[in-house]
């Protein structure tokens, strides 16, 4: 079984610039989980969704960020615009409800430069 | 591949050795723990869970130990190898189910 996929691994962009971050999660998970991590640091939760719905995006930055799960199945996850402060590993995982075992993606890698 | 571990605390251990890796958490309403193993360039991967209602549970090669009067978590490896060098990562979840990390342990095994 395919496990949490992320693309793309890599992102180079210039500051202002828009990024966009794609997840497709294990099949029949209905949880779905963004987290940002910095080099040195644990994850941090940016969103997280139960189906479709955001049930948890406390630590969002709305003005520059946004996440979308149309389906309630595959995920992007925007940057617009773009910081240098925003370079880091976006990590992407689910599980199949909330509080139960998250499996992760590799992550996408993204330096502002 | 760069590493996600430079300003970690870091354990080193000798291979064959065990290792013992410890977690303190603060929220006392979590009900469910994991520790995650994370090697260079890629995501965490489960190693083993445990509820809030056991003390100890095993896998292979692998214990956790769960202390809730203290809020301690720990992972126990025995005779670790070199495949077990990596970044260390224990978890949490409450009601909430907000699953929370903590700082990370770097462990390096020395051949």
């Amino acid at each position: 079984e395919a496990g949490v996929v992320q693309s793309p691994r890599y992102k180079i962009i210039e500051k202002k610039q828009p990024v966009a971050f794609w997840c497709n999660p294990i099949s029949g998970h209905n949880t779905l989980y963004w987290y940002r991590q910095n080099l040195g640091q644990g994850p941090e939760l940016l969103i997280r969704y139960e189906n479709e719905e955001a049930v948890d995006d406390s630590q969002l930055p709305k003005d520059r960020f946004s996440a979308e799960r149309l389906k309630g199945v595959d995920s992007t996850l925007k940057i617009q615009p773009a910081e240098l402060g925003d370079s880091a590993v976006y990590l992407c995982a689910s599980s199949l409800e909330g509080g139960g075992q998250a499996f992760f993606g590799q992550g996408t890698r993204l330096t502002v430069v | 591949g760069e590493s996600v571990g430079l300003h970690l605390p870091t354990l080193s251990v000798q291979e064959g050795d065990n290792s013992i890796i410890n977690c303190a958490y603060s929220n006392s309403a979590s009900d469910y723990f994991i520790w995650y193993k994370q090697e260079s360039g890629k995501g965490p991967q489960f190693i083993i869970d445990i509820r809030s209602n056991m003390d100890k549970r095993q896998g292979q090669r692998v214990t956790v130990l769960l202390n809730k009067t203290v809020k301690h978590l720990s992972l126990q490896i025995a005779a670790t190898q070199p495949g077990d060098s990596a970044v260390y990562f224990c978890a949490e979840t409450d009601a909430g189910n907000m699953l929370t990390f903590g700082g990370g342990t770097r462990l390096m095994v020395k051949p």
